[in-house]
């Protein structure tokens, strides 16, 4: 079984277009993430949730908008695509302890979006 | 606020030499975790290791070894005996525990092996 497993891997789209990536982890992780990795292989974290609360928000436009229905999911949903957001996203899941996290992280195999 | 600095953008050597990949870190935290992961042309992030900042013994995988030096901020990677299979991207990254802040990474070192 996949640990972290993110749908679609490839997204090709319209500018304009509003699209989504799923994510799910099976490893009873407390917290998930969105990393972007642009097209110099730069990873940068986007968003942040534990136990489905939103803890970290970086200076990322308000088209992105992630959204945590249970622990154990942790989509991310893009309006108004632009050339830009074309990267490589990635789902990450952690195990903290006692709110101290080792910061290891379980990553999915990302999800190449590509916009046109 | 932490940072990782990994100087060596590419790195290109001939296969069985071996090559060492730099990281310097920057935390306030005296509790802190470091890491390494390969990124191959396939795409996935692959976990190698992480080290805690209590624990300076180097550590050594097979052909991978890991040298933590805090007096230098320091957490190298040295692979001996390169093989084309060990080609591809390499980040160093640092977490701060107490402040349970996420992983942030270097920018990569691309490292081609040529057989």
């Amino acid at each position: 079984d996949t640990a972290v497993s993110q749908t679609p891997k490839y997204l090709v789209t319209q500018m304009g277009n509003d699209k989504s990536i799923k994510c799910e982890q099976n490893l009873g992780h407390d917290t998930m993430y969105w990393y972007k990795q642009d097209s110099k292989k730069f990873l940068k974290i986007m968003f942040s949730y534990n136990n489905k609360e939103l803890i970290i928000n970086e200076t990322v436009p308000n088209r992105f908008s992630p959204k945590s229905p249970d622990k154990a999911h942790l989509n991310l949903h893009i309006n108004s695509l632009e050339l830009g957001d074309s990267a490589v996203y990635f789902c990450a899941s952690s195990q903290d302890f006692a709110g101290k996290s080792t910061g290891e992280l379980f990553f999915g195999e990302g999800s190449r979006l590509t916009v046109l | 606020a932490q940072k990782v600095t990994q100087a060596q953008t590419e790195i290109s050597v001939v296969e069985k030499e071996d090559v060492t990949l730099d990281c310097v870190y920057e935390t306030r935290d005296t509790t802190y975790y470091l890491f390494w992961y390969k990124q191959p042309p396939s795409g996935e992030l692959v976990f190698l290791i992480r080290r805690n900042s209590f624990d300076e013994q180097n550590e050594i995988s097979g052909r991978y070894s890991w040298n933590f030096q805090k007096s230098t901020s320091s957490f190298n990677f040295t692979i001996t005996a390169s093989q084309v299979v060990d080609s591809a991207v390499y980040f160093c990254a640092l977490s701060e525990a107490w402040r349970n802040t996420p992983l942030v990474f270097g920018k990569g070192t691309r490292l081609s092996v040529i057989a």
